[in-house]
This record gives structure tokens, sequence and C-alpha cells, in this order.
């Protein structure tokens, strides 16, 4: 089973709109981490986001916020007054502890086109 | 389950050995693959791009020498890190690009500790 799910292989939004990109994810554990990379087209993978499991205030960084509901396992990325410069890849990841180390996993990405 | 295997996914190693990390794709063919390094801000970089049958493209700042890639057949790259440094303790990942699906699968990186 996946366990990293991002439903929206592509969204389109308009310049200075917001956007929620979806992400929802199965594990376990108490304890986890989930975090939202963007990829442009450089290939680098850009951090940009971060939300622990029991943390209780969503977290947010500059315009983007996480929209963390741990009960429904889902952690949507919502990125405020979309700029062209937000047109890329963006992918949800699950950090999660076991016995050989924290085990990073991806989603599948969704790549997102913000139009003038 | 899992389309991209990486293994090992933790390894501790003494200063001055070579460690090998490999990425394999399980049920697609991957003429390119990708590894990155993460750091503490978790950005993840791009530390080099590999391509089945010919020599990797490394970024910038990235020594080729010292992080060996291999890409001999369309299921499998490794990664070598050579006389391994403590400072070159860090989460190696790498992704696969199934271009049939048009998707890219990531591995679930691999922990090096240089002692």
């Amino acid at each position: 089973a996946q366990k990293i799910t991002q439903t929206q292989p592509g969204m389109f939004v308009q310049e200075k709109e917001a956007v929620t990109l979806d992400c929802t994810y199965d594990t376990s554990d108490q304890s986890y981490g989930l975090f939202w990379y963007k990829q442009p087209s450089s290939g680098e993978m850009i951090f940009l986001i971060y939300q622990g499991s029991y943390d209780e205030q969503n977290a947010t960084e500059g315009r983007y916020s996480l929209n963390f509901q741990k009960a429904r396992k889902s952690a949507n990325l919502v990125i405020s007054a979309s700029q062209l410069g937000d047109s890329a890849m963006y992918f949800c990841a699950m950090r999660e502890p076991n016995n050989a180390g924290n085990m990073l996993t991806f989603g599948g990405g969704t790549r997102l086109m913000v139009k003038p | 389950g899992a389309v991209v295997s990486q293994h090992p996914s933790r390894v501790i190693c003494k200063s001055g050995t070579s460690v090998k990390i490999e990425c394999r794709s399980l049920d697609f063919q991957a003429t390119t693959m990708f590894w990155y390094r993460q750091f503490p801000k978790q950005s993840l970089m791009l530390m080099a791009t590999s391509n089945e049958g010919s020599k990797a493209t490394y970024e910038q700042g990235v020594e080729k020498d010292k992080f060996l890639i291999n890409h001999a057949s369309l299921t499998l790259s490794t990664l070598t890190v050579t006389s391994a440094h403590p400072e070159d303790s860090s989460f190696y990942i790498c992704s696969a690009r199934d271009t049939l699906r048009e998707r890219l699968f990531f591995g679930s990186g691999t922990q090096l500790s240089v002692l």
C-alpha cells in the first residue's frame, strides 16, 4: 500500500490566488515527521515546511502553511498568493523512525503550474 | 509497495573506508536516476544525474572522484563514497525516473555515519 499519496498529478492556479496540494499518509507509528519539498526544473529538492506528529499547531513558513489533520492522516500544503516562480513539482514526504534508521518516503508529486 | 529500493538504509563505517549505496528500480526501467544529499536545513541537494550506459553528470562542487556513480543497467545505479570522512556523514537519497508513467520515484534513503 502507498505510504504517501498525492492524488493530484497536476494543478493549475491563477497568479495571486491560493492553492492547496493534497497529501495523505499511512503509518502506524505515533512519532513521525511530514515534509514538503519543491523541485524546480533544476532538479534540486527545496525544503518548504515541516510538521511533527506531536506538533499541535499547523506549521507555517511565509506563504506556505500545512493543513495538518492527524485523525484523517492528511497534511495538505497551502500556498497563498501564488507566484509564477511557484511553478514546479511538489513532493510530500514522511519520515518514520524504525530499526534501520529514519526512512524517508515520498509521494508521487504534484506538478503545479501558475498562470499569469 | 516500494518501486525504488535503496540499500543499505543505514551504514556506519570507519574513516578512510569506501561505502557503496545501491538504488534499484523494481518494476520499471530507469534510464535516469538522481542522487541527493540532505543537509541539516532539510534541503536535498542534487549531487549528480546518473544516465544508464554513460558517465554521470555531476553538479557543481561535487567531487567526481569522491562520489563514484555507476549506472550499469537500466534498473541499478550505485553511489560509492570513496575514502569516507566524518564530513561525508549525511543522509543520501536516490530517485529514478519512470518515463512511461512520467513519474519520479524515490528510494527511502541511506543514513551514512563515518566515525
